[in-house]
């Protein structure tokens, strides 16, 4: 029940596309979902993140949709440049405990 | 705002070795988290720190420990090192306990011959 399940795996788009990836989480109490960008070498690192009680959170070309009867929430990328190309994570937590629970990630490379 | 700091950035070990591990967090930020990265389980939760007390344990065997010193500084420390313990060690630091968001560092490549 602590799962969550990300795809793609990896993904190819060319410059100026729109990039998508989703999310599946288990568990109902989980209230709080992230997605991070990871590049080789370095940590992740937060990109953009919501609650369950709004459906969409845009920040500037990276957007959040959130489906909580579905438990399903997904992370679009538009406009889709080649400096976007790193690997992808979305996790699910709860804002009483510190324990993120991670997607397996997906690797995204955008040509140009 | 100088972000979390891990250090060593790498370490070779061999089995049956120990190792430690350190983390400093962002300053001001209380709660540190402990994270292991492979290839094949990708990022997995160790364990939480906040006020120099465990308050959360992931699914890891007794030879992952840690610790937490009154300034939020954190350690990890592995025991008897296995050949499955080569990953990436990650520290994430957040400004109290069981917040969110979670800032990460660049991590620790621990890897054993």
């Amino acid at each position: 029940q602590q799962q969550v399940k990300q795809s793609p795996q990896s993904l190819i788009v060319q410059k100026g596309g729109i990039s998508i990836i989703n999310c599946a989480y288990e568990n109902t109490a989980f209230d709080y979902f992230p997605w991070y960008q990871q590049f080789p070498g370095k940590g992740p690192a937060l990109l953009i993140a919501i609650r369950p009680d709004v459906s969409e959170k845009k920040e500037g070309r990276f957007t959040i949709s959130f489906n909580k009867s579905a438990k399903q929430f997904s992370l679009h990328i538009m406009d889709s440049q080649p400096g976007d190309s790193a690997t992808y994570f979305c996790a699910a937590g709860g804002t009483s405990y510190g324990k993120l629970t991670f997607g397996q990630g997906t690797i995204l490379t955008v040509h140009p | 705002k100088a972000g979390v700091t891990q250090t060593p950035r790498y370490l070779i070990k061999t089995r049956g070795q120990q190792v430690t591990l350190s983390c400093s967090p962002i300053s001001g930020h209380r709660s540190v988290s402990w994270y292991q990265q492979t290839p094949g389980q990708g990022l997995q939760f160790l364990f939480e720190y906040f006020s120099e007390t465990q308050r959360n344990k992931g699914n890891f065997p007794g030879r992952f420990s840690g610790r937490q010193f009154s300034n939020s500084r954190s350690e990890m420390n592995v025991s008897t090192l296995e050949l499955g313990d080569s990953a990436l060690y990650l520290c994430a630091s957040s400004s109290s306990a069981g917040t969110q968001p979670q800032h990460f560092g660049d991590g620790t490549r621990l890897s054993i011959l």
